[in-house]
């Protein structure tokens, strides 16, 4: 079985603190994937990663930076975390020559 | 870019009902996948489905890509049934298989 594993389940944070979010899969996937999911507004994408040290922006990356040292891991940043920042970010990986997509159980994060 | 409407936003049911979850989108994809994501924030693959139909248990899928839509039938539902379901789509090309999601169906199974 594929598994995505993000290294906390929730975080609580003050404002204007440096966040690291951190994602590892096990399954040598090229692509790696972070979300942040909102009530009424579904999964949006953050940022994505098609191979090592190479990272793409998605829909919503404001306020977001990425890291792509390694190709099980895929940490996302929050430079200067704000009270708009509190979410459900999920991270999810894929096969490159696969469609299907495997998701990490969540992070919730509380900005205070 | 592509646009995913789900139907109904809301549903709930009495243990025992069927439903049928819809899924519509804008634009020619490449890739379908269900969800359902659990009381605890986890989400779990349920089908991937283009095109065509699947069966997996009580579970299935049909997509008529052509049309634009896709249909997640639940029949018998029980509680564990309970928790969102997501509709993903991705257009292909270049874009690495990146997701859009719908806004989900909320569905509430009762005893």
């Amino acid at each position: 079985d594929v598994k995505v594993t993000q290294s906390s389940r929730y975080l609580v944070k003050r404002t204007g603190e440096k966040v690291f979010l951190e994602c590892v899969q096990d399954m040598d996937h090229e692509n790696m994937f972070w979300y942040r999911q909102d009530p009424g507004l579904g999964l949006r994408l953050i940022y994505f990663s098609y191979d090592v040290k190479m990272k793409e922006k998605g829909d919503i990356p404001e306020g977001y930076s990425v890291s792509r040292e390694k190709k099980e891991r895929f940490s996302l940043i929050l430079e200067s975390a704000s009270t708009n920042q509190t979410s459900m970010y999920l991270c999810a990986s894929r096969q490159g020559n696969k469609n299907i997509q495997y998701f990490g159980a969540g992070t919730r994060l509380s900005v205070l | 870019g592509i646009q995913v409407e789900q139907s109904p936003p809301d549903l709930i049911l009495q243990e025992g009902a069927n439903s049928t979850l819809r899924c519509n989108f804008s634009d020619s994809v490449n890739n379908l996948q269900w969800f359902h994501q659990n009381p605890w924030g986890q989400l779990i693959n349920l089908f991937y489905i283009p095109s065509g139909t699947k069966q997996n248990g009580r579970l299935s899928a049909t997509t008529v890509a052509t049309e634009r839509y896709s249909l997640l039938y639940i029949s018998s539902s029980q509680t564990t049934d309970s928790g969102v379901y997501f509709c993903a789509v991705d257009a292909g090309g270049t874009s690495y298989g990146k997701l859009t999601f719908g806004q989900g169906t909320i569905l509430t199974v009762h005893p």
